[in-house]
């Protein structure tokens, strides 16, 4: 069974239209990541919430934000997309923020702008 | 910052035949991950390494972690059709008063039957 879960797998938005992706974990994990991954590229950290405190990247752009209501749901809002944010974007957990914990990625939600 | 040198880019192989990647960094690292990412998928962890010179197996996949802590390699025996996908090593390191978790940029599998 699926632990981590992304919904939708395929989003489609328009130029400058928010949207919303989401992720949802059954494993209780205290960790939760937002990877972006362009085509044939490594995944990039956006940003990760260790419990309720968010973590910002350096370089992730303000159009970026996050919540996280529970445990168990994380959400990325693109306030207006553009072009170059076509890509993957994978969720992920970890049990804790520590040297030896094991990422578990879901299956990713693949986002067009048009 | 860190960067991980994950080669080769790509491979073309036969099946049957046994693969061999690596990474390589200038820095030291406290885990080694694998993982494979199939076409729109999100990347599965393989194998996790977690002290210097561990060689660890999961079926037909063997990692070790480099005694200099900043190396690792994977290899498959034996390839099969259903291992064709990316596979990338993440290195886990401390800096800056906070764990980073490194990506290689990928090796792509091709397995011709």
């Amino acid at each position: 069974d699926a632990m981590v879960i992304q919904n939708p797998r395929y989003q489609v938005t328009q130029f400058g239209k928010p949207v919303t992706l989401s992720c949802s974990q059954t494993l209780n994990h205290n960790v939760m990541y937002w990877y972006q991954q362009k085509s044939s590229q490594a995944p990039k950290l956006l940003f990760h919430y260790y419990d309720k405190d968010f973590n910002n990247e350096a370089d992730t752009p303000d159009n970026f934000q996050s919540r996280r209501p529970n445990t168990s749901f994380c959400f990325l809002d693109i306030r207006s997309p553009g072009l170059g944010d076509a890509a993957m974007y994978l969720c992920a957990t970890s049990r804790d923020w520590a040297t030896n914990e094991k990422l578990f990625f879901g299956s990713g939600t693949q986002l067009s702008v048009l | 910052g860190q960067q991980l040198n994950q080669s080769p880019q790509s491979m073309f192989i036969q099946e049957g035949e046994d693969v061999s990647m690596n990474c390589t960094s200038s820095s030291i690292f406290n885990t080694w991950l694998w993982y494979k990412q199939d076409p729109g998928e999100g990347p599965v962890l393989l194998i996790a390494l977690y002290k210097a010179g561990e060689l660890t197996s999961n079926g037909r996949l063997t990692a070790q972690f480099g005694i200099t802590r900043k190396d690792s390699f994977l290899n498959i025996s034996a390839s099969i059709p259903s291992d064709v996908g990316i596979y990338f090593c993440a290195g886990q390191l401390y800096q800056g008063g906070s764990e980073k978790l490194v990506f290689g940029k990928g090796t792509k599998l091709t397995v011709n039957p």
